[in-house]
This record gives structure tokens, sequence and C-alpha cells, in this order.
């Protein structure tokens, strides 16, 4: 069974750091895209990264970059996002999602989610 | 960017009703597009890809049909545990977007 585990949220102050993490099992991690894609509470899904199957290329919404960097560690099937310079606005559940190689970039399981909020 | 416009953004509708929710990319994705449905507190749950294929496990009673810009997913009879926010999304290039959610409530 596929399973994503997310982890690392909480409350921070706006300017900090916050280091995401989501461990991933009952598939070969290494040979999956994965992605993080945001929800503010009540509101719509945003797409925030993506990092290739060897971890060699990324991308990232224009909203994050510069800020965030999205790696993966394939020995131990964990995916990261580091989150740096945190603004009220990037305050949200993150999730992290598997590209699916269905066709096109899309998200076929879903982690449970970790809120993170940014606030004084 | 590819914008992403679904519509309605909610649509009240009872148990064996035939729902249709439609998402218009501001730009041709041929048939790059995936459907999903979210309820309350959890994660979404991938429905439709490449705009008209049923990901496994998926009911019949889900259909998704389009390609360019114009796409469309019906559900042909509602039942109880389809209430909830269906979103589309471009899985043409990056930056991947979603269309704003569709919420199906309860008549």
């Amino acid at each position: 069974e596929v399973q994503l585990v997310e982890s690392g949220g909480g409350l921070v102050q706006p300017g900090g750091s916050l280091r995401l993490s989501c461990a991933a099992s009952g598939f070969t991690f290494r040979s999956y895209w994965m992605h993080w894609v945001r929800q503010v509470p009540g509101k719509g899904l945003v797409w925030v990264s993506r990092i290739n199957s060897d971890g060699s290329s990324t991308s990232y919404a224009d909203s994050v970059k510069g800020r965030f960097t999205i790696s993966r560690g394939n020995a131990q099937s964990t995916l990261y996002l580091q989150m740096n310079s945190l603004r009220a606005e990037d305050t949200a559940v993150y999730y992290c999602a598997r590209d699916g190689a269905l066709g096109g970039f899309l998200f076929d399981y879903w982690g449970q989610g970790t809120l993170v909020a940014v606030s004084s | 960017d590819i914008q992403m416009a679904q519509s309605p953004s909610s649509v009240s509708a009872s148990v064996g009703d035939r729902v249709t929710i439609t998402c218009r990319a501001s730009q041709g994705i041929s048939s790059w597009l995936a459907w999903y449905q979210q309820k309350p507190g959890k994660a979404p749950q991938l429905l439709i890809y490449t705009a008209s294929n049923l990901q496994t496990g998926v009911p019949s009673r889900f259909s998704g049909s389009g390609s360019g810009t114009d796409f469309t997913l019906t559900i042909s009879s509602l039942q109880p545990e389809d209430f909830a926010t269906y979103y589309c999304q471009q899985a043409n290039s990056f930056p991947l977007t979603f269309g704003g959610g569709t919420k199906v409530e309860i008549e």
C-alpha cells in the first residue's frame, strides 16, 4: 500500500524557517517524481514544487522561488521541503504527492498534509 | 502560466441526479487534464487522468471528456459519498495549476 506521511509543520514567526519531510513507503520511491502542493484552509489547491526521480531537476512556483528548496533522499525514501524567509501568506496545509506517471504531471497519491502557520 | 477556469463554483443536487462540472484552460493543453475529489479535512484523491481515463478504484459513474481547452467531469447518478469539492488540474506544463474548485452540496 502506497503511503506518504508528512511531518515538520508547526507555528513559525515571519522570516523564520521550517523543514518539512515526507516519508514514503509501499512503492519504489526512487522511480517517481514527487511534488509539494499547498492549500490555505477553506481555499483551493496550489502547486508549490516538484523534483525528478534522481533529484537532479527541480521546479518551483514563482511565489516560493528563491525561498523554498525541494530535495529528496532516495536511500531513506524521504522527500523534503526547506522553507526559508517564511511569510504570512505561506500559511497553509502542505501535501506531498506522488507523480503518477500516468500522462502529464499529476498526483496519484497524496499524504495527509501538515499545517504550517506563519504568525508573530 | 495556464489559467484554469472551473464552473460552477458550487452546485446543489440530490442523490441520483446527474451533475456536470466544466473546466476551461486559458490555452490548449491537449488531453493533459486531471480531476480530483476532496472531502473536508482530507487530502484530494485522483479521479480522472488524461481527461477521460478513470483512476483505478474510482466508480464508473464518474466520467471525463474534452480536449484542447474545454473539459467536463460528469457524475451520472450522484451518491451520498460524492458530496465533496472537485478540482481540475492542467497536467501539461509547469507551473501546474488547478481550477478554483466546485463544491457539490446536498439540495
